[in-house]
């Protein structure tokens, strides 16, 4: 089951341009989210999260955006740096599940070009 | 900064053997967890782990798989006779409490012949 659904397996922006990176979640528990950034041969890092009593979030060069009529969330960066490149997770989790377990989408593939 | 450290970072083993991943969470963290991803997929949630017992686990996590924290320090993830499906990398992850970010480690690419 697809709870948290990431459509673009693969993006490319040129540097200094912005990224934006989609998902879309199903479960209507879900009440707050998640990026996470991994590169090649590590672990996910935590990027940014956002409370479903939000609709935005910004933390330097990232903002998060919900849409919780529409169930859909999506994360620019901007001014995107080839540092940027990276596989990015969107990640979803629930109050009522006490926030033990987090549903993480299938990633899309960032490349920043300089 | 402290970090969740994973050992081995290989691990190659034949079907039906055991294997024992090894974690050690960040020191002051209280929750433990065990994530993985198989080739091409999703990063999957399995357990977590709270004041010495698991607090919820998936349906991936059957009764081949077992955590233990055996000291003060280690959380690891057993599992009692492997199959081929079980190849993946396998994430232990720490937060202070939960509705925190997950800190996860580098991972353990586990591959069964």
């Amino acid at each position: 089951d697809q709870q948290v659904k990431q459509n673009s397996p693969s993006l490319s922006v040129q540097e200094g341009r912005i990224s934006i990176l989609n998902c879309d979640y199903t479960n209507s528990m879900f009440d707050y989210f998640l990026w996470y950034k991994k590169y090649p041969a590590e672990g996910p890092t935590f990027l940014i999260s956002i409370s479903s009593i939000k609709d935005k979030n910004e933390d330097g060069r990232f903002t998060v955006f919900l849409n919780k009529s529409a169930k859909h969330l999506s994360l620019h960066i901007v001014p995107s740096q080839p540092g940027d490149s990276a596989v990015y997770f969107c990640a979803a989790t629930s109050r009522g599940g006490g926030y033990q377990k987090v549903t993480f989408g299938t990633g899309t593939k960032l490349q920043v070009i300089p | 900064e402290p970090e969740v450290t994973q050992t081995p970072s290989h691990q190659v083993t034949q079907m039906g053997q055991e294997v024992i991943l090894r974690c050690v969470p960040i020191s002051n963290h209280l929750y433990f967890y065990w994530y993985r991803q198989i080739l091409g997929q999703k990063v999957e949630f399995l357990v977590s782990f709270y004041n010495n017992e698991i607090s919820e686990k998936s349906e991936i996590f059957d009764d081949q798989f077992s955590v233990e924290r055996p000291d003060g320090s280690n959380f690891t993830l057993k599992i009692r006779s492997t199959k081929l499906e079980d190849s993946a990398m396998y994430f232990c992850a720490s937060t202070p409490l939960t509705n925190e970010k997950l800190f996860f480690g580098s991972g353990t690419q586990l591959s069964v012949l």
